[in-house]
Parts: structure tokens; sequence; C-alpha cells
């Protein structure tokens, strides 16, 4: 069955360091791949996606992601991190273009000042 | 561009009445809708795919009679859970298809439906 692993449940980085968030997929084929974040209470906001072509994606806020065929993965990095970035991370899978969405089961990220 | 809302933000109703959850994408037509809920600390579930004009799609395990879709217009699907109960508490979320091939949802803000 398809899955969606990220593995890192939570993530502590101080502020104005790197980051990078994990997501690996299983699915035979390419899927369309999608990094979402949640604020507390908040809906999903779409930081970026891949459907095809260039390898490396920008999204919003400074965030990039990287699209690793041969190890199943998308993870996601910024090269400094901000206190605002402090949310819930998901990484998403759709397995048809416009179809229905599988989510990882997300990374909490905490700044330290 | 693409918005979507969800109305009301907060809902808290007694064991045994129904909720109605509404859903609008409010700068773009949406054939499809999504319907996800989330529990506490957890990732989120699909529900059910809303298809604008057709009957939704329901994920397995989810009761269609309890949770009643309804996806009249292009802006607009609905979400009704009849006799709710305390294990019906929780974030709901629905997300719409929006891009000129329908390929992203966007999400909006979600509802906390507590019953009491």
């Amino acid at each position: 069955a398809q899955s969606v692993t990220q593995p890192d449940i939570h993530i502590t980085v101080s502020e104005g360091a790197s980051l990078e968030l994990r997501c690996n997929y299983s699915y035979g084929a390419t899927p369309y791949l999608f990094w979402y974040v949640q604020s507390p209470g908040q809906g999903l906001q779409l930081l970026l996606k891949y459907f095809s072509g260039d390898t490396l994606v920008q999204g919003i806020k400074g965030f990039e992601a990287e699209f690793k065929r041969s190890q199943s993965s998308f993870n996601l990095r910024k090269p400094s991190v901000h206190w605002s970035d402090a949310a819930e991370y998901f990484c998403a899978v759709g397995l048809t273009q416009g179809g229905k969405l599988i989510f990882g089961q997300g990374t909490e990220l905490s700044v330290k000042p | 561009g693409a918005v979507v809302s969800q109305h009301p933000s907060r809902v808290i109703c007694k064991s045994g009445t129904s909720v109605k959850i509404e859903c609008r994408s409010l700068d773009f037509q949406a054939t499809t809708m999504f319907w996800y809920r989330q529990f506490p600390k957890q990732s989120l579930m699909l529900m059910a795919t809303s298809n604008e004009g057709s009957k939704a799609t329901y994920e397995q395990g989810v009761e269609k009679d309890k949770f009643l879709i309804n996806h009249a217009s292009l802006t607009l699907s609905t979400l009704t859970v009849t006799s709710a109960h305390p294990e019906d508490s929780s974030f709901y979320i629905c997300s719409a298809l929006a891009g000129g091939a329908g390929d992203t949802q966007y999400f909006g803000p979600g509802t906390r439906l507590t019953v009491l």
C-alpha cells in the first residue's frame, strides 16, 4: 500500500540555523509531492509542490525541496530558520493529478531563540 | 488567490444534535472538494471526496449516513454531522482543488467541533 513517512516527529533548531525535514514515500511511480505547513488551530498552507521537471523546487517563505527518485524522498529545506517557522509540517503524496492525498504523520518544528 | 473558507470556525453542540459545516472556495471554482478529520497531534485523515453535482465518495470506515456531504455548487460543499456524539469531536478541515488542471488542494482554516 502507498504510504508517506516523516521519520522525525519533533525537531528543534536554533533561530538562524539550517533546517531539513525528511519525507519518504512508498509508491511504484513518481507521485505528485507536496509540503504543507499548519500553525496551531489552523488549516494547511501550501509551501511547495513537485509534479515533474527540475527536481529542486522553490516554495514560499524561503523553503525548497528536492525530489530524489532513487531514494523515494522529498526533503524540505530552509537555509536559515526564523522563529515564525515554528509549526507542524506535513508531507503529502498524490497518486493521480487532482486525486486524494496521503499525508505523513507530520513533523513539529520548534525554534529556539 | 486560491482562498478557501470554512464556517463556523468553532462549534459546540449537545449530543444527538446535527451540525453543518460549510466550505467555500472564495476566488475560484472547485469541482472537487475534500473533507478531512484531524485528531490532536495527528495527521489528516481523508473522510470523503466531494464532487459538484454528484454523490460523495467516502473512504473506508466512514459512515456516509452520519457524515452527509453536499456539493451543490462549484464554490460550496457542506458536511453535516448527524446525531453527533462526543466521539465525533474533532477538527474538520476541507480542501478544494484549484489550478488550471485542478492539481493542487487548497485548505480551509478548519472547524473545531466539540460535542458535549
